[in-house]
């Protein structure tokens, strides 16, 4: 069975520090990998994906996210956090092989500091 | 904001009211999807309709009805809803379904069930 775990309810950083936003993942095939943010009061925006290829992805507002198989994780990253980056994080994944059905994390908020 | 747009985008019901929930993508897709997002659990995936016809129900109560006239348009008819439906339901789209290609998330529709 697919599933996905964010570990951590909330991460607190200062702004102009580096963030991460930690997923790991477990499915029976290959993994197609997303990560998803919430503002408030808005639906879920698309950050960036892994399906295949270079295990560090480049996604968008300055965010990336590196893909470690053999750690199941897919990690979110940004070298210098904005206050604007305040928000809800998810991290999903779907199995590449028989099934198509996206399954969510339970989120992450993201707190910056000014 | 996405090419997802839902309406309403707030909805105070009682539980014996009948009301549907509208949703609309601009994107060219041909899957639409329903989740029901509460609060400290992971969105839950409802519905699936993959160029108009239904292909998951993931044991959502019979008083939650879905309609796909068209691929464009998504509506979810409600009736004698329980307290315990109060949360946000989104709609999404995708390219469709089975693709590698990441959903868009409309901003969704605050439901309360009085």
């Amino acid at each position: 069975a697919q599933s996905v775990a964010q570990p951590e309810d909330q991460v607190n950083v200062a702004e102009g520090n580096p963030l991460t936003v930690k997923c790991t993942y477990s499915v029976s095939g290959n993994p197609y990998l997303f990560w998803y943010v919430q503002y408030p009061n808005r639906g879920l925006q698309f950050l960036l994906k892994y399906i295949t290829g270079d295990n560090l992805v480049k996604g968008s507002y300055g965010f990336e996210a590196e893909f470690n198989k053999s750690q199941t994780s897919f990690h979110l990253k940004k070298p210098s956090a904005l206050v604007s980056d305040s928000a809800l994080y998810f991290c999903a994944v779907r199995d590449g092989g028989d099934t198509d059905k996206l399954i969510f994390g339970t989120g992450t908020r993201l707190q910056v500091f000014p | 904001e996405t090419g997802v747009t839902q309406t309403p985008r707030h909805l105070v019901m009682g539980m014996t009211n009948k009301k549907s929930l509208k949703c609309e993508q601009h994107l060219g897709h041909n899957a639409m999807y329903w989740y029901k997002q509460s609060a400290k659990k992971p969105l839950e995936l409802m519905f699936v309709y993959n160029f108009k016809e239904q292909t998951e129900n993931n044991s959502v109560p019979s008083r939650f009805s879905p309609e796909c006239p068209n691929s464009s348009h998504l509506f979810l008819h409600l009736h004698t809803l329980q307290p315990e439906d109060s949360a946000l339901y989104l709609c999404a789209s995708s390219q469709e379904q089975g693709a590698a290609g990441e959903q868009f998330f409309g901003p969704g529709t605050r439901l309360t069930v009085l």
